[in-house]
């Protein structure tokens, strides 16, 4: 079955760490996003990717880094610039402006 | 800076009742798409209407759409109480992959 996996399910930083979250889709979609979800909010858009090798920033890309090296993988970084990471995290793919479809979404939390 | 508004932000009513969101959009857009989520999951897709289009249906959805005044509204008939949910639209800017989403309406449907 086609899908987008999103792992893992919950994540703990600890301050000044770099932790990756990790976005895989076999739906041979073109686009990927990642989202940041605060409690009770709507979702705010991280980055984004078009194709293979090239991305974009969304409105928050602060503290955040991300790769496209394969079509099917687009993982998250929250880099230690990133003050306030505790939220979750929704990765999501399309092809081309059709509907997104979501993963699951990781809960990071700090300790 | 979120693209999309939505109103109410919270809409309670009883079971067998209607329910109406609205949304505001800033920019023009390709498509607008609504989706539903549950507490703690990722967003399912609902349906998607072209800027073309004026009005959409979907089983118990109703969409509408009007360019001129950049607003939607989502109009569920006949409420269940699985309907409970969060319910958020999504726009993309002419030329682009990029989705944002509005702020969502916190539906709870009393039984």
């Amino acid at each position: 079955d086609g899908g987008i996996t999103q792992s893992p399910k919950y994540l703990f930083r600890k301050e000044g760490q770099n932790v990756t979250l990790s976005c895989e889709q076999n739906l041979n979609h073109d686009a990927m996003y990642w989202y940041r979800q605060d409690p009770g909010q709507g979702l705010r858009l991280i980055y984004y990717s078009q194709i293979v090798n090239d991305f974009q920033k969304g409105d928050i890309a602060e503290g955040y880094s991300v790769s496209r090296e394969k079509k099917e993988s687009f993982p998250l970084t929250v880099t230690s610039a990133q003050k306030n990471p505790t939220a979750f995290y929704l990765c999501a793919s399309s092809r081309g402006t059709e509907k997104l479809l979501f993963g699951s979404g990781t809960q990071l939390s700090v300790l | 800076s979120q693209q999309g508004e939505e109103d109410p932000q919270a809409l309670s009513i009883q079971e067998g009742e209607n329910a109406t969101m609205n949304c505001s959009y800033k920019t023009s857009i390709n498509n607008l798409q609504w989706y539903r989520q549950n507490s703690g999951r990722g967003l399912v897709h609902l349906i998607l209407i072209r800027s073309n289009e004026r009005e959409k249906h979907s089983g118990r959805l109703r969409v509408t759409l009007d360019t001129s005044k950049k607003s939607s509204s989502l109009l569920i008939t006949a409420s269940r109480a699985a309907d409970t949910a969060s319910y958020f639209c999504a726009t993309d800017a002419i030329g682009t992959y990029k989705y944002i989403f509005g702020t969502g309406t916190r539906l709870k449907v009393l039984a």
